[in-house]
């Protein structure tokens, strides 16, 4: 089946700039997660929704970064005022159940690049 | 609050030799533990995990990890090691009421031919 898809693999944009990065989870898969992947870096955990709610958005590192998933579904990152520090690969995972010991399965990823 | 050390940012082995890599976790509740590699311009993908029960775990591609509570390890083996197998591998926790993966900074693994 298909897995986890995410829409644009590469965004281009300018500081100060507005951006929206999709996910598309597999279907069925209640459980939605965002991660971080700077260079050289591991996966850094975003927001972790469960239906349409965000159950744990410890992750965000400040007010600029937000996400929805308005009907448990499609997940949507957004980020205000892009700075060159948000320039990473922005990793999308679903689960069956949201459990802890659910496997995650994850997207290929989009590279955003803040120039 | 959890956290992941990979020892060994960098790891070379020939074709056929042993691949030992590295996962030491600290946490706080009973963990779960994953292994991810991620091929160049690809998605995560998952090789092995551990939740309960049988501490040696096997995985796809003839990995295998050992789940060592008194050693807080998780470390990734294969007997050998094939040209395929280059790729970053990640080793990942999560625990009781803790969703989120927290992954350590993962270990590039060359082959040698």
């Amino acid at each position: 089946g298909a897995g986890v898809s995410q829409t644009p693999s590469n965004k281009v944009t300018e500081k100060g700039k507005y951006v929206e990065l999709r996910c598309d989870p597999i279907s069925g898969h209640t459980a939605l997660y965002w991660y971080r992947q700077s260079l050289g870096q591991g996966p850094e955990f975003l927001i972790y929704f469960q239906g349409t709610g965000a159950a744990d958005d410890s992750g965000l590192p400040n007010d600029r970064f937000f996400a929805v998933r308005p009907e448990g579904s499609v997940s949507t990152l957004k980020i205000q005022r892009t700075e060159r520090g948000d320039s990473a690969v922005y990793l999308c995972a679903s689960s069956n159940r949201g459990a802890s010991e659910d496997t995650q399965y994850f997207g290929p990823g989009t590279r955003l690049t803040v120039l | 609050a959890q956290s992941v050390t990979q020892l060994g940012s960098h790891v070379s082995v020939s074709e056929g030799a042993l691949v030992l890599l590295r996962c030491n976790y600290s946490s706080s509740v009973p963990p779960y533990l994953f292994w991810y590699v991620q091929y160049p311009n690809q998605g995560l993908q998952l090789l092995l995990k551990y939740t309960t029960g049988a501490t040696l775990v096997k995985g796809i591609n003839g990995f295998e990890a050992e789940f060592k509570k008194s050693e807080t390890s998780f470390h990734l083996t294969k007997p050998s090691a094939h040209m395929s197998d280059a790729a970053e591998y990640f080793c990942a926790v999560s625990g009781t009421g803790r969703r989120a993966l927290t992954f350590g900074s993962g270990t590039r693994l060359q082959v040698q031919p």
